[in-house]
């Protein structure tokens, strides 16, 4: 089955910094690939969506990107803030319309 | 906008009860997991439905089991609470159509088995 890999240590860095989260796996390269925004004590929120075809999405202050010869997605948030911290989750589409996730790498951006 | 609600925030039982986790959501969609989330673990898929009264394993199925018996509510069944089923437990729904991939989470709720 599918192995995602998401750096364990949170990330820490200085507000109006630009963070940048990996997500490498091991297996097939997914037809789509997702990023989770999880605050404590809460569900994860959906934030965006990349597939096989894309080399880059945006959104706001975020960008997605998808490189399936390197199987890895780097997720970046610019001009970061401190309401950006929290634990960013990769997500990646199994088949039969499940998701297998990352542990995820949480984020604590500093005023 | 989305809601997925779940019973309880938190929960605390003892071992050999029964457990059970509500969740509903408001969307008519087909699809809906339980997953459960533990540090270092992260999230794993116990259950999912696409279809009332359907149901099919997920990765950690073992000690648990589910009931779609209508399309906007999927509970999970501890059927002998233990300790190691303390976790944070948390169910999702997605449309069943393509194209529209992302899942809506539930609060959660965090279970503490004594």
């Amino acid at each position: 089955s599918q192995k995602i890999e998401q750096n364990s240590e949170a990330l820490n860095i200085q507000e109006g910094k630009t963070a940048t989260l990996t997500c490498n796996y091991t297996n097939y390269s997914p037809a789509y690939l997702q990023w989770y925004r999880q605050d404590p004590g809460r569900g994860p929120v959906f934030l965006l969506l990349i597939r096989e075809n894309e080399k880059e999405k945006r959104k706001e202050r975020l960008k997605v990107t998808f490189d399936t010869t390197l199987k890895q997605s780097l997720f970046h948030i610019t001009a970061s803030q401190p309401a950006d911290s929290a634990t960013y989750l990769c997500a990646l589409d199994e088949g039969f319309q499940k998701l297998v996730f990352g542990t995820g790498t949480r984020l604590l951006v500093s005023p | 906008d989305v809601k997925v609600t779940q019973s309880s925030r938190y929960l605390v039982k003892r071992t050999g009860e029964k457990v059970f986790l509500e969740c509903v959501q408001d969307m008519d969609h087909e699809n809906m997991f339980w997953y459960r989330q533990d540090p270092g673990l992260g999230l794993r898929l116990i259950y999912f439905s696409y279809d009332v009264k359907m149901k099919e394993k997920g990765d950690i199925p073992e000690g648990y089991s589910v009931s779609r018996e209508k399309k906007e509510r999927f509970s999970l069944i501890l059927e002998s609470a233990s300790t190691n089923q303390t976790s944070m437990y948390l169910c999702a729904s997605r449309t069943g159509g393509g194209g529209q991939e992302t899942q809506y989470f539930g609060p959660g709720t965090r279970l503490l088995v004594l």
